[in-house]
């Protein structure tokens, strides 16, 4: 059974980057799609971007500027780096694996998530 | 971007009702839409892919319709588990896109 499990920081100041690992078992990182995805407090689902193929990334256009997701195939693990953060950036950040052109595209294994507040 | 929106935004239903959710791109997205449920603190699950095909291990119970612009999610017979907020997402063009989510509590 895949599993996902978001680690890093709880706490970020503003102007600094927010920096996430995702860590995937049960399964190899080397194929489908890695995704990053936050939600804010009391808000919807915003789609961060994904990578996959050890390397193609597509990002969110309103966030593009300020994120780089990159994967270690060795440790099975992908990363999130959202910089010069502010308060609208604090949210829950999934990561989950999404199956590919093949089945359209959509998310079957997400982590539970973890909440990253920006304040000083 | 694609905007998807979801109605209502709550609703309250009892044990056995059926449920009906409704989502409506902004423009056609054929059937690349996809339907999640999320219980608080848990992470978002899959329920309903391609607007209509059941994820593994979903109940029969949940089904999914639609095409171009308007897509439905019905839970035939409220169950206490299924109590829970549920998102749709487009996947026919990117950035992937959500509608705002609708919670479904109980009467």
């Amino acid at each position: 059974q895949v599993q996902l499990q978001e680690s890093g920081p709880g706490l970020v100041k503003p102007s600094e980057t927010l920096s996430l690992t995702c860590t995937v078992s049960g399964g190899s990182i080397s194929s489908y799609y890695w995704s990053w995805i936050r939600q804010p407090p009391g808000k919807g689902l915003e789609w961060i971007g994904y990578i996959y193929n050890s390397g193609i990334t597509n990002y969110n256009p309103s966030l593009r500027s300020r994120v780089t997701i990159s994967v270690d195939t060795s440790k099975n693990q992908f990363s999130l780096k959202l910089s010069s953060v502010t308060a609208a950036d604090t949210a829950v950040y999934h990561c989950a694996r999404d199956r590919g052109p093949s089945f359209g595209y959509n998310f079957d294994h997400w982590g539970r998530g973890t909440l990253v507040t920006v304040s000083s | 971007d694609i905007q998807m929106t979801q109605s209502p935004s709550s609703l309250s239903a009892s044990e056995g009702d059926r449920v009906t959710i409704t989502c409506r791109a902004s423009q056609s997205i054929s059937t690349y839409l996809n339907w999640y449920q999320q219980k608080p603190g848990k992470a978002p699950k899959l329920l309903i892919y391609g607007a209509s095909s059941l994820q593994s291990g979903v109940p029969s119970r949940f089904s999914g319709s639609g095409s171009g612009t308007d897509f439905t999610l019905t839970i035939s017979s409220l169950q206490p588990e299924d109590f829970a907020t549920y998102h749709c997402q487009q996947t026919y063009s990117t950035p992937w896109t959500f509608g705002q989510g609708t919670k479904v509590e109980i009467k």
